[in-house]
């Protein structure tokens, strides 16, 4: 079965400062991963995706993220925080079963910016 | 041009009524889904509909019954609403159920059930 695991439920960090937001994810074939980001009452946006490709991902709004089978990881960072990427974000992978598939998203992690 | 729009965003409404919200998607994508945000911000799927056809249904009361018209359009329905209905409820859109690149979502509509 697949599922994610977001380790952090809350990170907090100084603006300017790198982002790390940590995500493991569990997947019986190889997966496909996402991250997305959901402002204050806004809907989902998609950051980066993983699809088998290249294993560091470069998505939208300088994040990065870098799938690492050894350690069935798909953490997703920033080298500078800036005041608007307070958010939630959510790990994801995609479950796939024959005629169906779906998203499994993780429980979310909320990502504080300090001026 | 709004890629998936979800209407209305905000719905408060008394235990007991029924209610629906509509969803369009304009990217020409064949499959949709209606996802469920509970009050812990934690996302699950409800229904799946690829052209039109009913592919995923998870365990969801049965006072929730989707519709898809035609496959740009997905609409929720729910009867007799209960105040645990309370949540935020996000349509989202994929070109094929695996969706290569990633599913776009609506903004969701936010149901409060009083």
């Amino acid at each position: 079965a697949q599922s994610v695991t977001q380790l952090d439920s809350h990170v907090s960090v100084s603006e300017g400062t790198p982002v790390l937001l940590r995500c493991n994810y569990s997947s019986s074939y190889s997966p496909s991963l996402f991250w997305y980001v959901q402002h204050p009452n806004k809907g989902l946006q998609l950051l980066l995706k993983y699809t088998s490709a290249a294993t560091l991902v470069k998505g939208i709004n300088g994040f990065e993220a870098e799938f690492k089978k050894s350690e069935t990881s798909f953490h997703l960072t920033k080298p500078s925080a800036h005041m608007s990427d307070a958010a939630e974000y959510f790990c994801v992978v995609a479950n796939y079963g024959g005629s169906q598939g779906n998203l499994i998203f993780g429980k979310g992690t909320k990502l504080s910016v300090k001026p | 041009d709004t890629a998936v729009s979800q209407t209305p965003k905000y719905l408060v409404t008394q235990m007991g009524n029924d209610k629906s919200i509509k969803c369009e998607q304009n990217l020409g994508h064949d499959t949709m889904y209606w996802y469920k945000q509970d009050s812990k911000k934690f996302l699950k799927i409800m229904f799946s509909y690829n052209n039109k056809e009913l592919i995923i249904n998870e365990t969801v009361p049965n006072r929730f019954s989707p519709k898809s018209p035609d496959k740009a359009h997905l609409n929720l329905h729910i009867n007799s609403l209960e105040l645990g209905d309370s949540a935020v409820y996000f349509c989202a859109s994929s070109q094929g159920v695996r969706g290569p690149s990633g599913y776009t979502f609506g903004s969701g509509t936010r149901l409060t059930v009083v």
